[in-house]
């Protein structure tokens, strides 16, 4: 079962800014925060990855609590093109394992 | 860099034939993953070669097979095809912390 617990769906204003939220729990301390996403039928696309410190590049920011039991993916400005299945994924990924165990995703579905 | 790329991209078979897929991963990856995506069960792993090992298996019957090549290109192999076997086939190539995926092969068994 995904480690993770994100809501259904959210609905987001073009131009504004979309907070994605995810609660992990459960996570480990050596568990890294992934999130990706997929448009309709095409392969999942990497947006970004941390451990515990905020994260940001060219596309997106993470935000982790400090607990590490919760975390927000930041989209600065949506545009329509964001519109997607948003996957936020618990793993200690690399090393010996790349296994990624994807939940239901939230579909953000950015509106003009 | 060239991303991850699978052939072919679509595909049709009939009922208890087989099939084999195609990944190549990203140039110097030498991890290759393989995923199912069903809309009843969504995106679930199904194993991980790295090296030419099975390194990681999820939980899918023996139909399920696959290789990975000494240049890290892999195939994946389903025998004995079922209805419930038609779904998006993706694959993906790691180097370090980070899988990339592929576009995917959509399987439709009839």
């Amino acid at each position: 079962d995904a480690k993770t617990t994100q809501p259904p769906s959210m609905d987001c204003a073009e131009g504004r800014a979309a907070n994605l939220p995810c609660n992990h729990s459960t996570i480990s301390g050596n568990e890294y925060v992934y999130w990706y996403r997929q448009i309709h039928s095409q392969g999942p696309q990497y947006i970004i990855h941390g451990l515990k410190n905020n994260e940001t590049n060219e596309m997106a920011s993470l935000i982790i609590t400090e607990d590490r039991k919760s975390s927000t993916l930041i989209l600065p400005h949506a545009t329509l093109r964001d519109t997607a299945v948003y996957y936020c994924i618990v793993s200690h990924n690399g090393g010996a394992t790349n296994k990624l165990i994807f939940g239901t995703g939230t579909l953000l579905a950015v509106q003009p | 860099k060239a991303g991850v790329t699978q052939t072919p991209r679509y595909l049709i078979k009939t009922r208890g034939q087989q099939v084999t897929l195609s990944c190549s991963p990203i140039s110097g990856h030498r991890s290759v993953s393989w995923y199912q995506q069903t809309p009843g069960q969504g995106l679930q792993f199904l194993f991980e070669y790295f090296s030419e090992t099975q390194r990681n298996k999820g939980n899918f019957p023996g139909r399920f097979s696959g290789r990975q090549f000494s240049n890290s290109r892999s195939e994946m192999n389903v025998s004995t095809l079922e209805l419930g076997d038609s779904a998006l086939y993706l694959c993906a190539s790691s180097l370090e912390e980070v899988q990339y995926f592929g576009p995917g092969t959509r399987l439709t068994v009839t």
